[in-house]
């Protein structure tokens, strides 16, 4: 099946620090990736969604500065989280899809951010 | 405003026995359905999905039941399996197919006691 490998899947690290993840499809080309984050006992909630070669979009709420996306290929998509404080403690998580219709997203293991 | 709800935390049921996961909606503009499995420490898992047009999508031991006028799906595991011990999100798209904005609903916990 498809895989979709996130890096890394642990991050500790000091307030200010900025921190990028990763979000690899390793044997598919992702026309699209998304991105994700999830609060402990809610939802996964959708932060933007990044398509190869153009700006990301972003959901409402979710500051463009200081969740920078990159999605230089069809393999490989960026999230900078600039300047972290611990208000940005989370889980974040990618997905991938590969254009074709009705193909399920397919989802990295995500990454646990934690900002001191 | 939660516009997917999964309304039971967790569920508990013998091996052996049908699990049945419930979802509800409140937006009547999605349109395609899916279900993720997902295990401590990885991603979802893609399980099944189901398109607004279908009521029934079957796939060996799962099978996806929509009922668009109670805005309400369930998935179906039978027979239940240990190995089946997850969390289950229901997740919705608006915009057709899988490739739009997935709405999640916040998951159960399933458990299959051998």
């Amino acid at each position: 099946g498809a895989v979709v490998s996130q890096h890394p899947s642990r991050v500790i690290c000091k307030s200010g620090t900025s921190v990028k993840i990763e979000c690899r499809s390793l044997d598919f080309q992702a026309t699209t990736m998304f991105w994700y984050r999830q609060f402990p006992k809610q939802s996964l909630m959708l932060m933007a969604t990044s398509n190869e070669g153009s700006k990301a979009t972003y959901e409402q709420g979710v500051e463009k500065d200081k969740f920078l996306i990159n999605h230089a290929s069809l393999t490989l998509s960026t999230l900078t989280v600039t300047s972290a404080h611990p208000e940005d403690s989370s889980f974040y998580i990618c997905s991938a899809v590969n254009g074709q219709h009705n193909q399920p997203q397919h989802f990295g293991d995500g990454t646990r951010l934690s900002i001191l | 405003d939660q516009q997917v709800k999964q309304n039971s935390p967790s569920l508990s049921v013998q091996e052996g026995r049908i699990s049945i996961l419930n979802c509800d909606y409140t937006n009547s503009m999605f349109d395609y359905f899916l279900w993720y499995k997902k295990y401590p420490a990885e991603g979802p898992t893609f399980l099944i999905s189901i398109s607004s047009i279908k009521d029934k999508n079957e796939d060996g031991r799962f099978t996806v039941f929509l009922n668009k006028s109670a805005k309400h799906l369930s998935l179906h595991i039978v027979p239940s399996q240990p190995g089946d011990s997850a969390v289950y999100f229901c997740a919705a798209s608006v915009y057709g197919g899988s490739q739009g904005n997935l709405i999640f609903g916040k998951g159960t916990k399933l458990s299959v006691k051998p």
